[in-house]
């Protein structure tokens, strides 16, 4: 099994939801990414987990908090969004967080708030 | 800031070679340069990587100049299905997780 998957494919929500992405391998990776993609621009890292501790925080707002509870799950809750944080939220893994470690990516959720 | 720059978008007919060119001259001598490519509507995909020396795997090969200021990906038949976004990227300084810079829409025509 060499896939991220990555749930719901598409998310509206309003500025005063609560909402959460949640992302799953099953290959034994021991590194999870979040990125956001706006639309024609390339992804930008939120967040790193390294061995289900939080790594890196590229400043990212309070109100997108990470969640790693164990090493195939990797969550993004979401509160109080902008109409601005709209764009397609990626998930990746790694085998290890090194940076010559290759990427595998999950097909993204969209999300629209409104 | 994205180490690497390229062409914002290329053309190449179905069949014939496509290569992708990428600057990158202010990497070091111990970066990696990165490629991955990104179909419409999906993740990005890795596609190669690579040092000093040039690679090959079953999608493509990658050649880096001797300064390493620059590399060429190489796609040697494309078809349809290779159009797509193409990044290269290096790590960054501060983290060593990679910074994408804007990538090469390549466009593959019947």
């Amino acid at each position: 099994d060499t896939e991220v998957t990555q749930t719901p494919k598409h998310l509206v929500m309003g500025m005063t939801n609560k909402k959460s992405l949640k992302c799953e391998q099953h290959m034994g990776h021991r590194a999870m990414y979040w990125y956001k993609q706006k639309a024609k621009k390339p992804p930008e890292l939120m967040f790193v987990y390294s061995y289900e501790k939080l790594s890196i925080n590229e400043s990212v707002p309070s109100r997108f908090s990470p969640e790693c509870p164990n090493s195939s799950l990797l969550n993004l809750h979401l509160h109080a969004l902008q109409p601005e944080d709209s764009a397609l939220y990626l998930c990746a893994s790694s085998p290890g967080q090194g940076f010559s470690e290759k990427l595998f990516f999950g097909s993204g959720t969209q999300l629209s708030v409104l | 800031d994205a180490k690497t720059t390229q062409p914002t978008s290329m053309d190449c007919a179905e069949g014939r070679a496509a290569n992708l060119p990428c600057n990158h001259s202010t990497i070091s001598g111990n970066e990696y340069v990165y490629w991955y490519r990104q179909i419409h509507s999906q993740g990005p995909q890795y596609i190669i990587h690579g040092l000093k020396n040039n690679e090959t795997n079953e999608m493509a090969s990658l050649i880096i100049t001797e300064d390493r200021k620059s590399s060429t990906l190489i796609l040697p038949h494309a078809t349809l299905r290779d159009t797509a976004v193409y990044y290269c990227i290096a790590p960054s300084d501060s983290n060593y997780q990679l910074i994408w810079g804007a990538g090469t829409k390549l466009i593959i025509k019947p």
